[in-house]
């Protein structure tokens, strides 16, 4: 297996522009976990989705994130419009529920300038 | 909001040493991962602990929940720059929620 997959591995935009974060995540894992990483507040979860519904979405910063899994093979993380606060690394991870762990992708480095 | 407060923040020592990583919480957790996360990479799971008290060791690598199931910690025998990184611990509230919780995380850096 491939891992879970994420693109694209860096991103630079202008502040205002949209932004669109893919995953795909390991076949057969049933559920996703958006993830943001920042030095000042480390990983924070964003949203998650289990068999493509989203579960929980506390974590989502405002109306301006949006995430979608259309289904079990994809799911996008958009940010419309973007601000230079957004710049962080985005992680994607999958796991098989009822067992531990999540397997991470390599991340999505966006810089908004 | 259940918080992981991970010590020490940074941690700088020559090949070779002995170390311990901290990870404390106020809250109850249900089961406690660690993660090594590497520069340009993402975390990748290093174990899981869901017992109070157990012990579980991976090579080099001693890893403890504590008997109230509110803080962890990972012991290192010997250490060589391989295991340089950000090591990261993550609990679940709940049996069967899959929510993770991460700690602030300690960077280790092994001195050649």
């Amino acid at each position: 297996d491939a891992g879970v997959i994420q693109s694209p591995r860096h991103e630079v935009t202008e502040m205002g522009q949209e932004v669109t974060l893919r995953c795909k995540p390991i076949s057969g894992h049933n559920s996703l976990f958006w993830y943001r990483q920042t030095m000042m507040r480390g990983l924070e979860l964003l949203i998650y989705f289990n068999n493509n519904v989203p579960i929980d979405d506390s974590g989502m910063p405002e109306d301006r994130f949006s995430a979608k899994m259309p289904n079990a093979s994809f799911s996008t993380l958009k940010i419309q419009p973007s601000e230079p606060r957004d710049s962080a690394v985005y992680f994607c991870a999958s796991s098989l529920k009822g067992h531990y762990g999540y397997t991470f992708g390599s991340g999505t480095r966006l810089t908004v300038v | 909001t259940q918080l992981l407060e991970q010590s020490p923040q940074f941690l700088s020592i020559q090949e070779g040493e002995n170390l311990t990583v901290y990870c404390n919480s106020s809250s109850v957790f249900s089961s406690l991962q660690w993660y090594r996360q590497e520069p340009g990479e993402g975390p990748v799971l290093l174990v899981t602990v869901v017992t109070g008290g157990e012990v579980k060791k991976l090579k080099r690598l001693t890893f403890q929940f504590g008997d109230a199931r509110k803080d962890s910690s990972l012991h290192i025998t010997a250490a060589q720059p391989g295991d340089t990184g950000l090591y990261l611990c993550a609990g679940a509230a709940d049996f069967g929620n899959e929510k993770l919780t991460f700690g602030t995380g300690t960077r280790l850096t092994i001195i050649p």
